[in-house]
């Protein structure tokens, strides 16, 4: 099926620095969330939006919820070599709301 | 910790097997999920279980059947293995399966030779 379109692919940046990736789809969604997963682990719950407009925070990260619903944003401020792992975006589409789409994950690096 | 157990944590197997993957839900779950992630994929739906009944079907193969049992545990079975089938195999669940978020196992690495 249709995943999302997940950006960046990949990320090698400076501890200290700011973040952002983004999630994108063709159709409208009504949830989004945003999922770490460390090497060989499940994937974390970071942050849950259901509402157009929606910003959320969890500690150093925000995400957001697009107006247009088809896309989300995750920021992390102030990066730190814990960060390190992969990204994943995800959500339920509006046509079909028992369906879970995930994006292919950004990887993130962090240089101390 | 997630609440989500999965069992066995890795399974090495060779092709033409039949496997049994375990998943126990967070209490008061009542929806299961199995996805599949191959090697740097990202995650694929295979079938979702809420209270006992078959909830929606992703990407799952023919081979590959499961169920949720009343004490909601679930059980992903592959068979005819095919070495394509090497992945990491993820149990999730949730309260009720509609707008509600999923937890995630830690998964089970599966290898076929």
């Amino acid at each position: 099926g249709q995943q999302l379109n997940q950006s960046p692919q990949s990320m090698f940046i400076q501890e200290g620095e700011d973040v952002s990736m983004n999630c994108t789809s063709s159709s409208i969604f009504n949830t989004w969330l945003w999922y770490k997963q460390d090497p060989g682990e499940g994937p974390v719950l970071l942050i849950a939006l259901y509402k157009a407009g929606e910003l959320t925070s969890n500690g150093r990260l925000t995400a957001q919820f697009g107006i247009t619903r088809k896309d989300s944003f995750l920021n992390i401020s102030a990066s730190i070599p814990s960060d390190v792992g992969i990204y994943f975006c995800a959500g339920r589409p509006e046509y079909n709301n028992n369906d879970m789409r995930f994006g292919a994950g950004t990887r993130l690096t962090v240089k101390p | 910790d997630s609440g989500v157990t999965q069992t066995p944590k890795h399974l090495i197997t060779a092709t033409g097997q039949r496997v049994t993957l375990r998943c126990s839900p967070r209490s008061g779950d009542l929806s299961v999920y199995w996805y599949q992630q191959s090697l740097d994929q990202g995650l694929q739906f295979l079938i979702q279980y809420y209270n006992g009944e078959e909830r929606a079907k992703g990407n799952i193969l023919e081979r590959f059947s499961a169920q949720q049992f009343p004490d909601l545990h679930s059980e992903l079975n592959l068979s005819s293995l095919e070495l394509g089938d090497s992945a990491l195999y993820f149990c999730a669940s949730s309260v009720s399966g509609y707008t509600d978020t999923q937890y995630f196992g830690p998964g089970t690495r599966l290898t076929v030779l």
